[in-house]
């Protein structure tokens, strides 16, 4: 079993829907999540941080966070084609220090 | 210069050279690290420096070396390569558990 696993996609989005995917850790222990955005050719980006259960939003952003079923989830309102990326799921396993173990992503492809 | 940088940008190389990627972060983190990202594949850690101090090689081959003079600035030495290590290599920093910030990857060729 993968440590943090992703639906690869590709997820497509009309423009101005709701963009929504989903993380699941094998680490119950886990104590930090991060959604990261990286666009084709570039560096991933940080975009949300969560860390205790329940729902965190920011702009467009929401992120959710269920410790009991292991999974975070990330929302994009009123998605825009500029929207279009990869967003990597990032878990910080308990024990680990400072390290964390990324999903493989979930491409998302917001239609005009 | 904000945030962290990395140089270069792009490389190519041959399998008998040696060349070094160089990452310097400008956020006052204490951790810094390595990641090789292959097309297709999920990010992969291959080091970590706590305060220029060492704490994961994650089975990286010896043909990578990093080298940490300081705790903002973080070198990946490349000698004898194979075409299989071409990549996006990544560096980020932190301060202890926050969030891990990128540079923006050298993109390596090994011909």
């Amino acid at each position: 079993q993968k440590e943090v696993e992703q639906n690869s996609g590709p997820l497509s989005v009309p423009e101005g829907a709701i963009a929504s995917l989903n993380c699941t850790y094998s680490d119950r222990g886990s104590q930090s999540f991060f959604w990261y955005r990286q666009y084709s050719g570039k560096s991933p980006e940080l975009i949300m941080s969560i860390y205790s259960n329940g729902d965190k939003e920011d702009g467009r952003f929401t992120a959710q966070l269920n410790k009991a079923s292991q999974y975070v989830s990330l929302l994009i309102r009123d998605s825009q084609p500029s929207d279009s990326a990869t967003y990597l799921c990032a878990v910080n396993p308990w024990a680990a220090g400072n390290k964390l173990t990324f999903g493989g992503g979930t491409r998302v492809l917001v239609k005009p | 210069e904000t945030g962290v940088t990395q140089t270069p940008r792009h490389l190519v190389m041959g399998m008998t050279n040696k060349k070094s990627l160089k990452c310097e972060q400008h956020l006052g983190h204490n951790a810094m690290y390595w990641y090789k990202q292959s097309a297709k594949k999920p990010l992969e850690l291959m080091f970590v420096y706590n305060f220029k101090e060492q704490t994961e090689n994650n089975s990286v081959p010896s043909r990578f070396s990093p080298e940490c003079p300081n705790s903002s600035h973080l070198f990946l030495h490349l000698h004898t390569l194979q075409p299989e290590d071409s990549a996006l290599y990544l560096c980020a920093s932190s301060q202890d558990t926050q969030p891990q910030y990128f540079g923006p990857g050298t993109r390596l060729t090994v011909t």
